[in-house]
């Protein structure tokens, strides 16, 4: 089966310029997540979603980054201003369905931004 | 606080050598806890979960929660095991993952 897909795989912006990343999840599942990964740190949840609605945004800079799930499948993580402390990995995952705790997630290839 | 920690970034061992990468968490309620490894230019993938009590690729691990723990062993390392290993925690029931900051794994020949 086809795995979890993202693009861009590289992005590099200017500060105070505007991304977006691109994730298709594997057919038929419910969840979908995005994680931020800086640089020698664990990935960091920003949001998940349950179908087409948010089940948890809490650690979302909502001020800049916003992210939909049209339709329940396909989702985009925007940034916009972007800042320098953006620069991360930006990876998708997605799971077959919420309410389990021991669900595995499959992760996507990451999209690497580097913000200037 | 919800929190999973790994406190070495990296473990050097020389293939045949025994492996342990620690993990330690914080968490009120009853930890779900998993395995994730990132192989070079791979992506991250599950390698073990602490329901399933299985071991992967010889790999194992037993939740202590007296000590709050989940270490990764295995007997023997192998020069494939060389790889980024992260401990996740998840918490209540949306099945989100809290991460530990990774260790790698280095396996000499």
């Amino acid at each position: 089966e086809a795995g979890v897909a993202q693009s861009p795989r590289y992005k590099i912006i200017e500060k105070r310029q505007s991304v977006a990343f691109w994730c298709n999840p594997i057919s038929g599942h419910a969840t979908l997540y995005w994680y931020q990964q800086i640089l020698g740190q664990g990935p960091k949840l920003l949001i998940q979603f349950q179908n087409n609605g948010v089940v948890d945004d809490s650690q979302l800079p909502k001020d800049r980054f916003s992210a939909e799930r049209l339709k329940g499948v396909d989702s985009t993580l925007k940034i916009q201003p972007a800042k320098l402390e953006d620069s991360a990995v930006y990876l998708c995952a997605s799971s077959l369905r919420m309410l389990e705790r021991y669900n595995e997630q499959f992760f996507g290839p990451g999209t690497r931004l580097t913000v200037l | 606080a919800q929190r999973v920690t790994q406190p070495e970034k990296l473990l050097s061992v020389f293939k045949g050598a025994p492996v342990e990468l620690k993990c330690n968490y914080s968490y009120s309620g009853s930890p779900e806890l998993f395995w994730y490894v990132q192989y070079s230019r791979q992506r991250l993938q599950l390698l073990l979960r602490h329901i399933s009590r299985e071991s992967i690729k010889g790999f194992t691990a037993d939740l202590n929660k007296g000590e709050t723990s989940f270490h990764l062993k295995k007997p023997f390392a192998q020069e494939e095991d060389s790889a980024m290993y992260y401990c996740a925690l998840s918490p209540g029931d949306t099945g989100k993952l809290i991460f530990g900051q990774g260790t790698t794994l280095q396996v000499k020949p």
